[in-house]
Order: C-alpha cells, then structure tokens, then sequence
C-alpha cells in the first residue's frame, strides 16, 4: 500500500510551452500532497504544499504564478509549469500525506528538460 | 527553523564493511527524525523513522538508525555493506507531531566497492 505514482516519467520540451506533472496517490486519499524540486547532486527543495480544495502555499522565492498548483482530489495534484524555461529543467518529485497518519510517500519523480 | 546536516557528501566503503552515515540535525524541539534512501532517477523510499519511544529505530534492509538528543544526532549505520546499498541518502525532519513539511540534508552519496 501507499504508492504514489507520477506522470510522465520524463518530458522534453520547448522553450516557452507548459507541462504539466501529475501526482496521484494511488492506494490512499492525501488530503496534502507537497511538490519538490532537485538540482543534480543536490537535495530536495520543497516548492509548495498542496491541500485538497483550497490554494497551495509556496515556499519563499517559488514563483505561484510561474509554478501552478491544483489538487482537485484526495488523490490527486498537478504541478504545471508555465512558460518553461531551460533553467527549469530539474527533477520534480511529489509526496502524498495520508489522511489519517503524517507519513510522506513520494513519486517516482519527474524528469523535465526545457530546450 | 530547522535544519539537518549530513557530514560528508561521497562515503565510500567496502562490501561486507559497517556503513556508518552521519546526521545532526537542529530544532527547538526534538523533532521526527527520518532517513531516506533514493536509487539514480527515482523517488526517495523511506528507510526508518523515529517519532517517540525506542531511540534505537530499526528499518528496512538492515540499516538502523539511534537518536540521540544530547548529540542532536540521528546517524544511520548498516553492519554489513552490500553491493545494492550504494545510492543516495538522505536525512530529513519534520516537526513534531507530524503533517508538515520535511527539511531534508544535502544526502550523502554511498559507494560500496568489492
């Protein structure tokens, strides 16, 4: 139990496009889901907190309206990326909190390269 | 604030050698206290926790890990080091009682030679 999945895997794109990332708690409902992102040999920095049905709170310097966050369901937030970049090309990994515990389950990760 | 330390970035030991991982951490209050392990483009996978009770907290594949408050210290350590323990690791808290966001370390890469 307690699998988070993310989607896709991997996305290439143009400068100047949207992707956008999905998480999806797949086994258990997340009433919080938190969007991170990791440089290569770096640590992860949380971007924002997610919770089901209202705004996501950002961390200091995460820019909201470059990094949009919607968690439409127990079991599932996206994480859209606008107006991408080339120095947004990063890992982005999401985790899902259960409901009823203060557990962290994280995704697979996302890989993004901007061109 | 909190925050974690991982002493030493690259930790390089031998098949069949203790592993021994470093992590101070700093709060106001002890936190929970968690290590992390994650494999080369995947996801972090949670190895062991403390929380409360038992200060020696045991996980999956072997490792465990002891708080010990009056080192502020949660350091992760493995009798035996085995060929597909090499990744990277990484030490984070939480604020106690949970549901909040974790502050990780900078991870500390583990390379395991035969």
């Amino acid at each position: 139990g307690a699998v988070v999945s993310q989607h896709p895997s991997r996305v290439i794109c143009k400068s100047g496009t949207s992707v956008k990332i999905e998480c999806r708690s797949l086994d258990f409902q997340a009433t919080t889901m938190f969007w991170y992102r990791q440089f290569p040999k770096k640590s992860l920095m949380l971007m924002a907190t997610s919770n089901e049905g209202s705004k996501a709170t950002y961390e200091q310097g995460v820019e909201k309206d470059k990094f949009l966050i919607n968690h439409a369901s127990l079991t599932l937030s996206t994480l859209t990326v606008t107006s991408a970049h080339p120095e947004d090309s990063s890992f982005y990994i999401c985790s899902a909190e259960r409901t009823s515990g203060n557990e962290q389950f994280f995704g697979p990760g996302t890989r993004l390269t901007v061109l | 604030a909190q925050s974690v330390t991982q002493l030493g970035s690259h930790v390089s030991v031998s098949e069949g050698a203790l592993v021994l991982l470093r992590c101070n951490y700093s709060s106001s209050v002890p936190p929970y206290l968690f290590w992390y392990v994650q494999y080369p483009n995947q996801g972090l996978q949670l190895l062991l926790k403390y929380t409360t009770g038992a200060t020696l907290v045991k996980g999956i594949n072997g490792f465990e890990a002891e708080f010990k408050k009056s080192e502020t210290s949660f350091h992760l350590t493995k009798p035996s080091a085995h060929m597909s323990d090499a990744a990277e690791y990484f030490c984070a808290v939480s604020p106690t009682g949970g549901g909040n966001k974790l502050t990780f370390g900078t991870g500390t890469q583990l390379k395991v030679e035969l």
